[in-house]
C-alpha cells in the first residue's frame, strides 16, 4: 500500500505526558500537512511542510507542538504536557508540488489521542 | 470565516442518484470548488474538483453554476459505501490549504 501511513492510530495518555506522532507520506510528495479534527467538526489546519521546510503554522499550534520533517521525507508531530482538550484525531496529508498548481491532497487514516 | 454552506444532513436511497448542494456566494475568480468526503474512522478523501466547467470522474459529477455562486455534487447511483461527511471547499489557486466546514453528513439507506 504506497497511501500516507500514520502511526500510532490510536493512542491513550495521561494528562501532562508527552506523545509523539509519525506520519510517512506518500514517496514522491514532497509538501506534507498536519490537521487536527474534533468530534463533530471537520478537520482543522495545523502546519505545513514543503520538503523539509515547515512553511506555516496555524495559531491553534501553541507553544506545546512541534512538528518536524527531517531530510523531507517522514513528519512527527510531538505534543508535550499533554491536555485534555488535546484529545482529538491527529490527520496527515501529503500532496505533490506542481508549480502553482493545486493538486489533491492525500489523507492518511489518523491518530486517535485520548489524554485521560 | 466559513465561505461555504451545506445542509447539515440527508438521506440518499442506495442505486440513487445522490445531489448533495453546496453554496458560495463569495467566491472568487481565482477559487476553485473542491470536494472531499469522510467515511467513518477514516481520513478525508478527494472526489473532485472544478473551477467553472463541470467535471465528471469515476466517483462523481461536479456541477457549478453559471455565475460560481453554488455547486451540486452528484453521486450517480449511491450505495452504501457512500454513507460518509461530504465536505464543500473553497480553495484559491495558489493556496495549499484546506478550509473544512461541518459538511454534510449523507446516510445512504437500503
Amino acid at each position: 500500500d504506497t497511501g500516507v501511513s500514520q502511526n500510532p492510530r490510536h493512542k491513550i495518555t495521561k494528562r501532562g505526558q508527552n506523545v509523539t506522532f509519525r506520519c510517512d507520506p506518500i514517496s514522491e510528495h514532497n509538501r506534507l500537512y498536519w490537521y487536527r479534527q474534533t468530534l463533530g467538526q471537520g478537520p482543522e489546519f495545523l502546519t505545513y511542510f514543503q520538503n523539509e521546510a515547515q512553511l506555516e503554522k496555524s495559531r491553534l499550534l501553541s507553544d506545546r507542538f512541534s512538528a518536524e520533517r527531517p531530510k523531507g521525507s517522514f513528519s512527527t508531530l510531538e505534543i508535550q504536557r499533554t491536555e485534555q482538550g488535546d484529545s482529538a484525531m491527529y490527520l496527515c496529508a501529503s500532496s505533490p508540488y506542481l508549480g502553482l498548481q493545486n493538486t489533491e491532497a492525500f489523507f492518511g487514516q489518523g491518530t486517535r489521542l485520548t489524554v485521560v | 470565516d466559513a465561505k461555504t454552506t451545506q445542509p447539515p444532513s440527508m438521506d440518499c436511497a442506495e442505486g440513487r442518484a445522490a445531489n448533495l448542494p453546496c453554496n458560495h456566494s463569495t467566491i472568487s475568480g481565482n477559487e476553485y470548488v473542491y470536494w472531499y468526503r469522510q467515511i467513518h474512522s477514516q481520513g478525508p478523501q478527494y472526489i473532485i474538483h472544478g473551477l467553472k466547467n463541470n467535471e465528471t470522474n469515476e466517483m462523481a459529477s461536479l456541477i457549478i453554476t453559471e455565475d460560481r455562486k453554488s455547486s451540486t455534487l452528484i453521486l450517480p447511483h449511491a450505495t452504501l459505501r457512500d454513507t460518509a461527511v461530504y465536505y464543500c471547499i473553497v480553495r484559491d489557486y495558489n493556496d495549499y490549504k484546506l478550509s473544512f466546514g461541518a459538511g454534510t453528513t449523507v446516510t445512504v439507506r437500503a
